[in-house]
């Protein structure tokens, strides 16, 4: 059973500071990562992908994956009230164009 | 503009109808999916098809059914077999099977509910 854990919040950050959000997954073979964020009433809308160990930057975000631990991770930098939101973690198992395994996301507050 | 298009935007049900949700891109990819979401509940794959004329189950395809007979359009029906059908329901698509790691991207979502 593929299994996509985050922690469902609410996570609560000041306005300017670095919010951390983390996303464990149960398949050691998993190949490949996506934050998607998804504010309420709305579709997903894709942040950041990685698919190797290490860090991965674009812009204000940073995607985190270590598979020895089968954690991968979102930091957003000078969060802004703007960046409130659910944020989905997925995993794509094989690395094909199979289907995506979600969590069940992270509520997101930035308190101005 | 270049997209995913899902229409309609909301749909309702009667008891014991079939009812077809459209998806329509125009990115040029291979790859087309469909997800359902609950509320506060992550996306559950229902049906996927990586080419034209083909199509494979999902985690969750019982009560659904899928064609895909041009690559541009990947319609859902949600049959009455289907007991629990409200829900958000999202079509993606990728740019294709033969290139590892790719990100899937959405359409708007169609918000179906019974009468």
């Amino acid at each position: 059973q593929k299994e996509v854990e985050q922690n469902s919040g609410p996570l609560s950050v000041p306005e300017g500071a670095i919010a951390s959000l983390n996303c464990t997954y149960s398949d050691r073979g998993s190949q490949s990562f996506f934050w998607y964020r998804q504010y309420s009433g709305k579709s997903p809308e894709l942040i950041m992908f990685i698919y190797s160990n290490g860090d991965k930057e674009d812009g204000r975000f940073t995607a985190q994956l270590n598979k020895a631990s089968q954690y991968v991770s979102l930091l957003i930098r000078d969060s802004q009230p703007s960046d409130s939101a659910t944020y989905l973690c997925a995993v794509n198992v094989g690395g094909g164009a199979d289907g995506l395994t979600f969590g069940k996301g992270t509520h997101l507050i930035i308190q101005p | 503009d270049g997209g995913i298009t899902q229409s309609p935007k909301y749909l309702f049900r009667k008891e014991g109808q079939n009812v077809t949700l459209s998806c329509e891109q125009n990115l040029n990819h291979d790859a087309m999916y469909w997800y359902r979401q609950d509320p506060g509940q992550g996306l559950r794959l229902i049906y996927y098809s990586q080419i034209v004329n083909d199509f494979q189950k999902g985690d969750i395809a019982e009560g659904y059914s899928v064609s895909r007979e041009k690559k541009e359009s990947f319609p859902l029906t949600v049959t009455s077999a289907q007991k629990n059908p409200t829900a958000f329901y999202l079509c993606a698509s990728s740019i294709t099977r033969l290139i590892r790691n790719q990100p899937q991207h959405f359409g708007d979502g169609t918000r179906l509910s019974i009468l």
